[in-house]
């Protein structure tokens, strides 16, 4: 157990909607990553949080967006969904300096 | 960013060690090389890091080369349990603001 936790689990809707995807990180972790993998795409980096701030960003799509609150937890909006959406979603996070520690992922499935 | 190369698959016998092999030619001088393994689309498990020391841990012993353009992870004694897909990736960033780039991985196959 990595001490993240990503809520739910399972996600199933249709194309158009919107979802929000929760990470919570482990105890003192500051940072906050989010990545998608999909069958042909592997692990992509998303976006990185950093006590409340954005960090980093990857290929994050404009219909996506994120936040990390004061009690550092982050939830991954993703709006106008698509049947290409679907796909497993990571989050990661990480005191100061490495290594990522990951959730076991909300899997996403977009019909 | 720095690319990582792996070969796509491996196998190894129950109780051999197993070596992955990974070419990171292009990386600079400050890049760390960390190994993760994903197993069966659970998240992605640290295994251990290093910039240019060999390093060892519970898990795994990281060999790199001299001129740091290469790099092996050892598992001593391979279990069933260690087959999994393992990505060997190049640090990109400072601490507060970094990125691990996954590419392919290999996946290493262990035989009973």
């Amino acid at each position: 157990d990595s001490g993240v936790t990503q809520t739910p689990k399972h996600l199933i809707t249709a194309t158009g909607q919107r979802v929000t995807l929760r990470c919570s990180p482990r105890s003192g972790d500051l940072s906050v990553y989010w990545y998608q993998q999909s069958l042909d795409q592997g692990l992509q980096f998303l976006i990185q949080y950093y006590n409340g701030e954005e960090r980093a960003k990857g290929n994050i799509l404009e219909r996506f967006s994120a936040q990390q609150f004061p009690d550092l937890h982050s939830e991954l909006n993703l709006s106008s969904l698509e049947l290409g959406d679907s796909a497993l979603y990571f989050c990661a996070s990480s005191r100061t300096g490495p290594p990522l520690h990951f959730g076991n992922g909300t899997r996403l499935t977009v019909t | 960013d720095a690319k990582t190369t792996q070969p796509p698959s491996m196998d190894c016998a129950e109780g051999r060690a197993a070596n992955l092999p990974c070419n990171h030619s292009t990386i600079s001088g400050n890049e760390y090389v960390y190994w993760y393994r994903q197993i069966h689309s659970q998240g992605p498990q640290y295994i251990i890091h290093g910039l240019k020391n060999n390093e060892t841990n519970e898990m795994a012993s990281l060999i790199i080369t001299e001129d740091r353009k290469s790099s092996t992870l050892i598992l001593p004694h391979a279990t069933l349990r260690d087959t999994a897909v393992y990505y060997c990736i190049v640090r990109v960033g400072s601490d507060s603001s970094y990125k691990l780039i996954f590419g392919s991985g290999t996946r290493l196959l262990v035989r009973p």
